[in-house]
């Protein structure tokens, strides 16, 4: 696609349902990101994709916490049991490969609520 | 560790002023990128401009440019001939040189007067 496609756009949920959050990221990139961003925050890393593989999960908070990319497209990010603090903007980027000379092109993030 | 601070949550300044935001990080690598990404109300992160630490030579990209200070870990990015469209939440980011995830701070919020 022309660019990095996040559906949806905005998500309300009840506590402790679950929720799926899809990035399309740019045709071709192979390195995918995700991102969290609370209000009036930065965004904070989440985890990476290089092809089909998380290369660094180091940022997910807990075990509620999932995401997978299995044809090296379309990445998931799925939170089970959601909880009140989980409500933020989830951004996702790409970029062409994982190296540091490739810049990185974010989504319009999704909008999580939790009520 | 690496942190990064951005310690004016808000600056305002006049259509066609010069604006100076301000960025300081910590690292103990030698190798890195430091970037600044803008942030308007569609929540789609741009970047604006990315600096190598190993350059000396100060990036500009047009309007943009940046005073980067490595002894003193300081980034702070100048916006000259600011103009309305340049309203939005700017973020500084550093990337370590083997790295791919980026570390960012909290934000400024910049305002645009007519």
């Amino acid at each position: 696609g022309a660019g990095v496609s996040q559906t949806p756009s905005n998500k309300v949920t009840e506590k402790g349902k679950y929720v799926e959050l899809r990035c399309d990221p740019i045709s071709g990139h192979t390195a995918l990101y995700w991102y969290r961003q609370s209000l009036g925050q930065g965004p904070e890393f989440l985890i990476y994709f290089q092809g089909t593989g998380a290369a660094d999960d180091s940022g997910l908070p807990n075990d509620r916490f999932f995401a997978v990319r299995p044809e090296g497209s379309v990445s998931t990010l799925k939170i089970q049991r959601t909880e009140r603090g989980d409500s933020a903007v989830y951004l996702c980027a790409s970029s062409a490969t994982g190296t540091v000379n490739t810049e990185a092109f974010f989504g319009q993030g999704t909008r999580l609520t939790v009520v | 560790a690496q942190t990064v601070t951005q310690s004016q949550p808000e600056m305002s300044v006049q259509e066609a002023e010069t604006v100076t935001l301000s960025c300081t990080y910590d690292t103990s690598e030698s190798d890195y990128y430091l970037f600044w990404y803008k942030q308007p109300p569609s929540r789609q992160m741009i970047l604006v401009i990315r600096q190598e630490a190993y350059k000396q030579q100060n990036a500009t990209e047009n309007r943009f440019s940046v005073n980067f200070q490595k002894a003193a870990k300081s980034f702070s990015l100048k916006i000259s001939d600011s103009q309305l469209g340049d309203a939005a939440m700017y973020f500084c980011a550093y990337r370590r040189g083997y790295g791919n995830k980026l570390v960012f701070g909290a934000g400024t919020i910049l305002r645009v007067k007519s």
